[in-house]
């Protein structure tokens, strides 16, 4: 089967750092994105992570342990347009399918 | 910039009518994808289509077909749209071996 969780909701505090989890358990890997989605607007690709390690870019870090079917998400020095939702994707290991997860709504408080 | 658009922002439709939601990619891509979007549920891939006149189904393909007889556009139709296809649509586009989709800003279809 396919499965990607990760949390429903977070908050945080302007300036602080917030680390999204996500687990999957899929048939095939080959990939897993991390998606931005403010309210009422399309995604917007933020990271795409194939090998084990860190990527990073700006404020924004992904992670990923395949062997552990993990990855997360790390934002630093947040700001109040980081309020947003996170959406984690894998991708189909035989196909160009990405299997999307239900998304971490994020709210950065002043 | 790519950019990818659809037809209608906003939309409301009648039980039982044929629902038409258009997609448009300017770049070239060969992979077009059509997900809807509910609360605690995610984006549900209903089709896709990685050439022209070639689709796929998704994961929930029940009540809705698609077309693409153009490489930049990408068609979604509910035959007769029914409450529960009461959704946020989104349509995205991807080169094949792809390493992000691009999506459009979405059609927010409502059904009485």
């Amino acid at each position: 089967g396919q499965n990607i969780d990760q949390p429903t909701e977070m908050t945080a505090t302007e300036g602080a750092i917030v680390q999204i989890n996500c687990t999957y358990q899929t048939s095939g890997f080959n990939g897993l994105f991390w998606y931005q989605q403010h309210a009422g607007e399309a995604p917007t690709f933020l990271s795409y992570n194939v090998l084990d390690g860190l990527e990073e870019k700006g404020r924004f870090s992904s992670f990923l342990s395949r062997s552990k079917g993990y990855s997360y998400l790390l934002l630093k020095e947040l700001q109040m347009k980081d309020s947003a939702s996170y959406l984690c994707a894998v991708r189909d290991d035989n196909t160009d399918k990405l299997i999307f997860g239900t998304g971490t709504r994020l709210q950065v408080f002043p | 910039d790519v950019k990818v658009t659809q037809s209608s922002r906003y939309l409301v439709k009648r039980t039982g009518e044929k629902v038409f939601l258009e997609c448009v990619q300017d770049m070239d891509h060969e992979n077009m994808f059509w997900y809807r979007q509910d609360p605690g549920l995610g984006l549900r891939l209903i089709y896709f289509s990685y050439d022209v006149k070639m689709k796929e189904k998704g994961d929930i393909p029940e009540g809705y077909s698609v077309s693409r007889e153009k490489k930049e556009r990408f068609s979604l139709i509910l035959e007769s749209a029914s409450t529960n296809q009461t959704s946020m649509y989104l349509c995205a586009s991807s080169f094949q071996g792809m390493y992000e989709q691009y999506f459009g800003p979405g059609t927010r279809l409502t059904v009485t």
